[in-house]
C-alpha cells in the first residue's frame, strides 16, 4: 500500500509551546519524496518542505524543524515556540514515482494566545 | 514569484448543471493536476495531465469529469452533470521537471445545490 497516516486529528496548544506533528508513511518505492503543506483558514495549500528518501538529515528553518527517520517510516514536523499564526491544518504528503501526491488526513493545529 | 491561479474562487451551481473550473498553471511547468477536498476531509487526487493527455486518474474521476488544456496557458476541469456530492474545494496544481513540489492554486469552492 502507498499511504500517509497522520494519527493526530487535532492538536491544541498555548502560544510559545513546542508542538510536534506526526507523519507515518507506507510505500513500496525505494525512491520517494515527502512533503509538508500548510492549509491556513483561508484555504490555500502552502508548500513547506520536501525531503527525498536518500536524505535523512534533519532540517531546521526558523521555528520549523523536520525529523525524517527512514527506519520507522516517519517524517515528523516540529514547531518551536508556536504562535497564533501557526494555527492551520498541516498535511504530510508522499510523492509517488508517477508524480501523484498522496496526502495524509491532516492535523488541525490550534494555537491559543 | 509565479503562482497558479484559479477562477472563480467560488462557484454555486444547481444539480445537473455543467461547470468548468479554470486554472492557469505556472508558465514553464509541464505537469498539471486536479485535486479535491470535501469540507473537513483530506485532499484527494483526481487526475494528472502531461504532454496533452491524462497520465493518471483516480476512481473519483469518472465519466462525468474531463480535463482539457485548450491553449498554452489554461487547464480546465469540467464536470458534466454536477451532483450534490461534488460540492468541495477543487485545487489545481502544477510542477516543473524532475522531482519538484506541486504548487497549488488557491482553489475553487464549488457548491452544488
Amino acid at each position: 500500500a502507498q499511504k500517509v497516516t497522520q494519527a493526530q486529528t487535532e492538536i491544541s496548544v498555548v502560544e510559545k509551546e513546542d508542538v510536534t506533528l506526526d507523519c507515518v508513511y507506507e510505500t513500496r518505492d525505494t525512491t520517494y519524496y515527502l512533503f509538508w503543506y500548510k492549509q491556513p483558514p483561508s484555504g490555500e495549500l502552502v508548500f513547506l518542505i520536501r525531503r527525498n528518501s536518500f536524505d535523512e538529515q534533519n532540517e531546521i528553518s526558523g521555528r520549523y524543524s523536520w525529523n525524517f527517520q527512514k527506519s520507522t517510516s516517519s517524517f515528523n514536523f516540529t514547531i518551536t515556540a508556536s504562535q497564533v499564526v501557526d494555527s492551520a491544518v498541516y498535511f504530510c504528503a508522499l510523492l509517488l514515482l508517477g508524480g501523484k501526491l498522496i496526502f495524509g488526513q491532516g492535523t488541525e493545529l490550534s494555537v491559543k494566545p | 514569484e509565479p503562482e497558479v491561479t484559479q477562477t472563480p474562487s467560488h462557484q454555486v451551481t444547481q444539480m445537473g448543471q455543467e461547470v468548468i473550473l479554470r486554472c492557469v498553471p505556472i508558465s514553464n511547468h509541464l505537469y498539471f493536476y486536479w485535486y479535491r477536498q470535501i469540507l473537513g476531509q483530506k485532499v484527494e487526487f483526481l487526475v494528472s495531465f502531461y504532454n496533452n493527455e491524462i497520465s493518471e486518474k483516480s476512481e473519483i474521476f469518472d465519466d462525468q469529469f474531463s480535463v482539457e488544456r485548450p491553449d498554452g496557458s489554461n487547464f480546465t476541469l469540467k464536470i458534466r452533470s454536477t451532483k450534490l456530492e461534488d460540492s468541495a474545494m477543487y485545487f489545481c496544481a502544477s510542477r516543473g521537471q524532475g522531482v519538484s513540489p506541486l504548487h497549488f492554486g488557491n482553489g475553487t469552492r464549488l457548491t452544488v445545490t
